[in-house]
Formats: C-alpha cells, structure tokens, sequence
C-alpha cells in the first residue's frame, strides 16, 4: 500500500538554526502523486503549510521549503533559519492528483520544538 | 472564526455505548471528510462524502456510520464503543474539483477516551 516516513521526532533546535525534516513516500497505488506538508501549532487544527502536486519543483511558504524528488521518492522540509513561532507538528502527505480526492496518506509526524 | 467546527472537543464514553461526532463547514465545499489519529499513529483516512454521498470507505468496521442530513454536515456515529476506538477524530473538507488540486481544509478534532 501507500505510505510515507518522516523523521521520528521530537526534534528540538535552537532559534535562527537550520532545519531539514526528511519525508519519503511509497506510492504504489497512485500513478500521480501529489506532496503535502502540513502543520498543526499548539492549540490549532491541523493546516496546510506547502503543497507540490509537479514532480521536480519546488514549494514554498512561511520560509519553508520541499523539493519533490520523484527519483528519491522524497519531499524533505527544509528552513534556513527556524523561528521560535515554527514549534509544531509537521506532517508530510501524500494524494492523488488522478482522483482529486481529500484522500492523503499521512506521516507519522514530526514534532519541532524550536528552542529561544 | 474556525470555518470547520467539531463537537464535542473532548468526549469520554463507556464502553458499549454510542455517541455521535459533530461536524460542520462553512467554507462552501462540496466534499467532507473523516480521518482518525490513534495514538502513536499516523493521521487515517476514514471516509469521503461528496454531494452529501460516500465517495470512499477505508474503514472496515461498520460500527462507524457517517451521517450527512445537510450538504455542510458530515456527522460520525460510533456505536458498540471499544477501547480501542479511542483516539482523535478529525473532520475535513475540500471543494473537489476534477481538473484541479484544491486543498483539504481539517477541523481541531474530537478527542474521543472509551473507558
């Protein structure tokens, strides 16, 4: 079946550190993958943070970076400087761009906690 | 304003019983959703509706009854409760669209503890 790994946290980094966290996906039931990270900050549901839906490019947002990598199978979360307000749950996921369903195939989570 | 509303928040229930998860959206969309997050487990999708009809039905338990009496109402009934239907359930929605991508919108969730 589909599935995705993602780095087993928590993850704690200081402020104004870099931040990678790795995300592979198996699709072997989907022909056209779509990418997904999601986030959810304490207290709040869970929201989109970047989407790529192209093999190849790039998405961003909030400075927040994910390249999807159809050769690796990968969509790792990166940020060249993390902000203390960047402490939540990240989820990478994974949809089918065939079907256009809300159907996504989710991480386990990554838990960041971004130290002052 | 959350534009998806789950109640009740936090509910607890004893084992055997039945309750019923409330879910409304008031982002216009045409597609609703169910997902369940147990705990140390990754998020599960649960069910699609579309146009007030099952789209999708990942869950193999039919103690698990969606029940949508409005096009924005997508209601979960759980009956016969187990211990192991304990987790957070979330609500979703999206406008479905076949020629495009639209994003999947999630309410906070209902923490459900069968006791």
């Amino acid at each position: 079946g589909d599935s995705v790994t993602q780095t087993e946290g928590p993850v704690t980094v200081s402020e104004s550190e870099s931040l990678i966290i790795n995300c592979t996906y198996s699709a072997t039931s989907i022909a056209y993958p779509n990418l997904f990270w999601y986030v959810r900050y304490p207290g709040e549901g869970l929201q989109l943070l970047l989407k790529v839906i192209t093999a190849g490019q790039k998405g961003s947002s909030r400075g927040f970076e994910a390249t999807y990598n159809k050769e690796t199978t990968s969509f790792h979360l990166q940020k060249a400087s993390v902000q203390e307000s960047d402490s939540a749950v990240y989820y990478c996921a994974l949809g089918d761009r065939s079907t256009n369903t809300g159907k996504l195939t989710f991480g386990d989570g990554t838990v960041l906690t971004v130290k002052p | 304003d959350p534009k998806i509303i789950q109640k009740p928040k936090y509910l607890v229930a004893v084992t055997g019983s039945e309750k019923i998860l409330i879910c409304e959206q008031y982002l216009g969309h045409n597609a609703m959703y169910w997902y369940r997050q147990s705990a140390k487990k990754p998020l599960e999708f649960m069910f699609s509706y579309s146009y007030q009809k099952l789209m999708d039905n990942q869950t193999a338990s039919s103690r698990f009854q969606p029940q949508s009496s409005k096009k924005n109402h997508l209601d979960l009934q759980i009956t016969a409760l187990k211990p192991d239907d304990s987790a957070t359930y979330f609500c979703a929605s999206s406008q479905f669209r076949t020629d495009a991508n639209t994003e999947v919108f999630f309410g906070k969730g209902t923490r459900l503890t069968v006791v």
